[in-house]
């Protein structure tokens, strides 16, 4: 089944505490991109990959880390998380590599982060 | 001033009706339209795509573009409980990146 997988799904940590949430698909996408979810604020992009070893800044990178060693695997890494990186995260991937035409972007179904 | 602008709603229709979702656009360089439904819980899937000027139907759905005004719309004929959800509003900016509206949430009254 063609999907999106992120982990973990939920997670309550502590300030400073530095996490991880994995990102992986089985589509052979060229593009991933990681986004948060906020009320009233809609999905905000906090980075993207057009490629393998090539990730770029979206609107909102400030406190976060990507890597893209992989094709499959896009993780996002926040090395001293706080209160206000509380918030919903999704990560998601498109066949199409550039961002003019993102074409369908399919989601992951979520990782709900809280950062006391 | 947000990138792409939408109602939050909650916008309620009657079952059977015609639910009209309107979205503005601040970039005149945005050249792809996306709505997107995204169920309460769950992950944004896309529902309908639109690049030129005009209307396109897809099924019950159908998206309105006008890049002189700079709005995007969606309508939803013969709206049914299954179609209470937020629906998400993107376009591509002149960089190229994706940009999302806050959503408008739509509730299908029986």
């Amino acid at each position: 089944e063609a999907q999106v997988t992120q982990n973990p799904r939920y997670l309550i940590t502590v300030t400073g505490k530095k996490l991880t949430v994995t990102c992986s698909q089985n589509m052979n996408h060229e593009y991933m991109s990681w986004y948060r979810q906020d009320p009233g604020l809609g999905l905000r992009q906090i980075y993207y990959s057009m490629n393998v070893e090539v990730t770029d800044k979206g609107d909102v990178p400030e406190g976060y880390k990507v890597s893209r060693k992989e094709k499959r695997n896009f993780p996002l890494i926040l090395e001293s998380p706080s209160p206000n990186q509380t918030s919903l995260y999704f990560c998601a991937s498109s066949l199409l590599g550039t961002p003019i035409n993102t074409g369908e972007l399919f989601f992951g179904e979520g990782s709900r982060l809280t950062v006391l | 001033q947000k990138e792409v602008e939408q109602n939050s709603g909650p916008l309620s229709v009657p079952e059977g009706a015609i639910a009209s979702l309107n979205c503005t656009y601040s970039d005149r360089g945005s050249q792809s339209f996306f709505w997107y439904r995204q169920y309460s819980g769950k992950s944004p899937e896309l529902i309908m795509f639109i690049y030129s000027n005009g209307d396109k139907e897809d099924g019950r759905f159908t998206a309105q573009l006008n890049k002189a005004s700079q709005y995007v719309s969606l309508l939803i004929r013969d709206s049914q409980p299954s179609d209470s959800a937020t629906y998400l509003c993107a376009a591509t900016d002149s960089w190229g990146k994706l940009q999302f509206g806050a959503g408008t949430q739509v509730v299908v009254t029986p």
